[in-house]
């Protein structure tokens, strides 16, 4: 069965820091995809990437960024120069089957001005 | 990509009572899954309904606590029957999504008291 980690339950930063949220995996897939998504306060569910497993260039959005490592299972999440509204719980997560996604335990980020 | 409408957006509501939350997507999906996020965790998957079909719960997750109606490909509603105080959650919907992987309703967050 999939499984997700995000062991960082909570991080705080002072804006303007970088910040990295750590996402490691474990499926039997050959081929997979991964999702980042980002959940405020209201609770809602913001979708931020999407990565096909063939694919391990690292992806930059903005201040965004994203580096997936199939040799160590690793899909981590960097936001750069963060900002109060940056403010959110972080999910990562992998779709089992072609049905539902299993998400981690998520990151709650805290920026603080 | 789809565009799910979801209500309520909150609700309180008292202990034995149910609720009925709706999901309409803009578009017709083959599946349309329900999760259930407690205060503090993660997303979990109730079920997954598919139209014209019962739905498919997942373990923990039984039809008499939480009755799930599909009856065309764009809408879907989710009871929450007999309602305590541990119910009290953010309840999502998704979709499929075939750019973004999956789309989730802006969710209903329920208390119970």
């Amino acid at each position: 069965a999939q499984k997700v980690t995000q062991a960082q339950t909570e991080i705080s930063v002072v804006e303007k820091e970088d910040v990295t949220l750590d996402c490691v995996y474990e499926t039997r897939d050959t081929t997979y995809y991964l999702f980042w998504y980002k959940q405020p306060p209201s609770g809602e569910l913001v979708f931020l990437i999407r990565r096909n497993s063939f694919d391990e260039q690292n992806e930059i959005s903005g201040r965004y960024s994203w580096n997936f490592q199939k040799s160590t299972s690793s899909f981590n999440f960097t936001i750069t120069a963060s900002q109060v509204v940056d403010s959110a719980v972080y999910f990562c997560a992998l779709p089992q089957g072609a049905q539902k996604l299993v998400f981690g335990q998520g990151t709650r980020l805290t920026i603080n001005p | 990509s789809a565009v799910i409408s979801q209500k309520p957006s909150r609700d309180i509501c008292q202990r034995g009572t149910s609720l009925t939350i709706q999901c309409q997507v803009d578009s017709q999906v083959t599946m349309m899954f329900w999760y259930r996020q407690q205060p503090g965790q993660s997303l979990t998957l109730i079920a997954t309904a598919n139209q014209g079909s019962e739905a498919t719960y997942e373990s923990g997750f039984v039809i008499d606590k939480f009755p799930i109606s599909r009856p065309n490909l764009t809408f879907s509603t989710l009871t929450v029957s007999n309602m305590s105080p541990e119910d009290s959650s953010i309840y999502l919907c998704s979709v499929e999504d075939r750019n973004l992987g999956y789309t989730f309703g802006s969710g209903t967050r329920l208390t119970v008291v």
